[in-house]
């Protein structure tokens, strides 16, 4: 299993560049998570998904935008990037259960918006 | 609402030391409680993790034992390694009703450790 992979991992973007990253798990998760992480903020949630075709803002949604057409892809698109969007953003999957509620992490795509 | 509190870093030890990094919670219910770590350069895993109060979670030798009374889950482990320089983040999952499991993270203790 591959768990849970990020494409691309390092981007370059100018201001007002557009963009999409994709994350895809292979663990039949129900939810999707995306995060960004910044120096000294800790994780902060962007957006996420219960379930194939649900999505729901987080805690940082605005100039972002996430489909999740398929189970076990989530995409998270930037529409025209500003360099506040500079960030190592993460995707994580989880099962639905309390019991077994820990998020498993993608490796994260380095993004650099000048 | 739900908050997690970490000790704020960086943590600094010798190889050998003993370790805790401390955090507390604040949840309505009964959450379960996490230890993610995350390696330079890479994304989090989990550490370990105690889905009831009085649960302890172990793993890599590292310990936390969930304490309702004291609304804590400490990180402890008995004799730390360089190979342990890492980021800790302490978490939180709850039951949210309509809205699904909800998850809150603090804001990560960073541990050096010096051979």
């Amino acid at each position: 299993n591959a768990g849970v992979t990020q494409t691309p991992k390092f981007r370059v973007l100018k201001t007002g560049q557009s963009m999409t990253l994709l994350c895809a798990q292979d663990m039949n998760h129900e939810y999707m998570y995306w995060y960004r992480q910044d120096p000294g903020m800790g994780l902060r949630l962007i957006h996420y998904s219960v379930g194939e075709g649900t999505t729901a803002k987080g805690e940082v949604p605005d100039g972002y935008n996430v489909s999740r057409l398929k189970k076990q892809n989530f995409l998270l698109g930037l529409e025209s990037a500003a360099p506040s969007q500079t960030s190592v953003y993460f995707c994580a999957s989880s099962y639905q259960s309390l019991f077994r509620y820990e998020q498993y992490f993608g490796p994260g795509t380095r993004l650099t918006v000048t | 609402g739900n908050s997690v509190t970490q000790m704020e870093g960086p943590v600094t030890l010798s190889e050998e030391a003993f370790l805790t990094i401390n955090c507390t919670y604040t949840a309505t219910g009964y959450p379960s409680l996490f230890w993610y770590v995350q390696y330079p350069g890479e994304g989090l895993q989990l550490l370990l993790k105690a889905t009831k109060a009085d649960d302890k979670g172990s793993n890599k030798g590292f310990e936390a034992t969930y304490r309702k009374e004291t609304t804590s889950f400490h990180l402890e482990k008995g004799s730390v390694q360089v190979s342990d320089s890492a980021v800790y983040f302490c978490a939180l999952t709850s039951y949210a009703g309509t809205g699904g499991f909800k998850t809150i993270f603090g804001a990560g203790t960073r541990l050096f450790v010096k051979a």
